[in-house]
Parts: structure tokens; C-alpha cells; sequence
């Protein structure tokens, strides 16, 4: 069975306070993807990773960087968090070619910034 | 650019009836797939459906149906015989075929469906 995992359901951090979202794929995906969900935006797309040590920005990449130094592991980094990143966190992967390129999601990290 | 509109924050369906969600797109790519995934109250993203911008035939997934209007740019969502169980936030997306390949998704703001007994 396919496996998306993000390591953490839910975190509460500090403003200012630097944050790893991990999540990792047991699938051999080759693009890896960050997007972040708020009620009434839908998902929004942060960064996304087209293979190892490659990324590109998304729609929202302001205030987050990401790290992919082996294929099934994708990081999204908060620098220094802030309120207004207080949001559900989804990551996601997928078959570079063939199939239908549908995404294969984890179950969400919900961060709090206080 | 890739654009999804979905129009219906919120929609309410009896119990056993069809229930349509809408969806209209926007891309300059030739080629592109369109999605459609469930998002129930537990938070994780279910994929229900796939149609091929080339498909002639729209498809089918069990009871859910895409209503596929090239011309229109629209990608409609049908849900026959509607289950209490189908009652969760419905998310339109598609992807563009790019230079690199296939660009990520590009979802609606989502449509959230409830079904009444």
C-alpha cells in the first residue's frame, strides 16, 4: 500500500522559532510536493521537487525554503515562523510519467504559531 | 497560468439523489489532466477521479461521474444515488503538461458537501 508520511500531525511553535516539516515516501515517487490548505483557498501550492536536490517555487513560496537530499524525503522549512503560517501543512508525491499523475497525499501537519 | 474556479462554498444533497459540483478551468497547455479528490472531516485527501484532456469519453469512477465540457473549460463532479458517507469537502484540480513534464496541480478553493437523511 502506497505511504505518505509527514511526521508530525499537529506542532505548536514560537514566533521566530525555526520549524522542520518532514515527510517522506515509500513509493520511489520522483516529484514531491509541499502545498498548504486554509478554509475558503483551497490548497495552495509552496514548493515542489521535480527529483533529488531539485525544486522549484510554487505560488506561495515566501518565508518557507525545502530540502530534498534523497528521493523519498522532502523537508519544508519555516525560517523563522510566523502567525500568518499558522496552517494545515499537506505533503504530497507522485510518478513523474505515466498513470493518470495523480497525487498520493500524507495525513497533514496542523501548525500553530503563537 | 493554471486556474480553477469552484463557485459552491458549500451544497446540500438528500439522501439516494445526484448532486453536481462545478468546476471551470483555465490553462494555456494543450495537454492537461483534471482531478477530483474527497477531503473528509479527518483531513486526508482521497483521489476520486482522472480525465485526459485528449479523453473522448468522460469518466466514470463507480457512482461518480466527470461531466467533461473541453469547450467550456468545465469538469464537473457528478455523485449519483448520494451516500451520508459522501458528505465532505470536494476539491477540483488539474495539471498542465509542461516543458519538464507534468506541472504540479493546481486545486479550487473547494466545495463542501453535505448530505442530509
Amino acid at each position: 500500500d502506497v505511504k505518505v508520511t509527514q511526521s508530525s500531525r499537529y506542532l505548536v511553535k514560537r514566533t521566530g522559532e525555526k520549524v522542520f516539516l518532514e515527510c517522506v515516501q515509500d513509493m520511489d515517487h520522483e516529484n514531491m510536493f509541499w502545498y498548504r490548505q486554509d478554509p475558503g483557498l483551497g490548497l495552495r501550492l509552496i514548493y515542489f521537487s521535480y527529483d533529488v536536490k531539485m525544486k522549484e517555487k510554487g505560488d506561495i513560496p515566501e518565508g518557507y525554503s525545502v530540502s530534498r537530499e534523497k528521493k523519498e524525503r522532502f523537508s519544508l522549512i519555516l525560517e523563522s515562523a510566523s502567525t500568518n503560517q499558522t496552517s494545515m501543512y499537506l505533503c504530497a508525491s507522485r510518478l513523474a510519467g505515466g498513470g493518470t499523475g495523480e497525487l498520493f497525499f500524507g495525513e497533514g501537519s496542523r501548525l500553530t504559531v503563537l | 497560468a493554471q486556474k480553477i474556479t469552484q463557485t459552491q462554498p458549500g451544497m446540500f444533497v438528500q439522501e439516494k439523489e445526484a448532486v453536481t459540483l462545478d468546476c471551470t478551468y483555465d490553462t494555456s497547455d494543450q495537454s492537461y489532466g483534471l482531478f477530483w479528490y474527497k477531503q473528509p472531516s479527518s483531513g486526508e485527501m482521497i483521489f476520486l477521479i482522472y480525465q485526459g484532456s485528449y479523453d473522448e469519453q468522460n469518466a466514470t469512477e463507480g457512482r461518480y461521474s466527470l461531466n467533461f465540457q473541453k469547450a467550456r473549460k468545465s469538469a464537473n463532479l457528478v455523485i449519483s444515488a448520494s451516500q451520508l458517507g459522501d458528505s465532505a469537502m470536494y476539491f477540483c484540480a488539474m495539471a498542465g503538461y509542461g516543458w519538464t513534464g507534468r506541472r504540479a496541480l493546481t486545486f479550487g478553493s473547494g466545495t463542501r458537501l453535505q448530505v442530509q437523511p
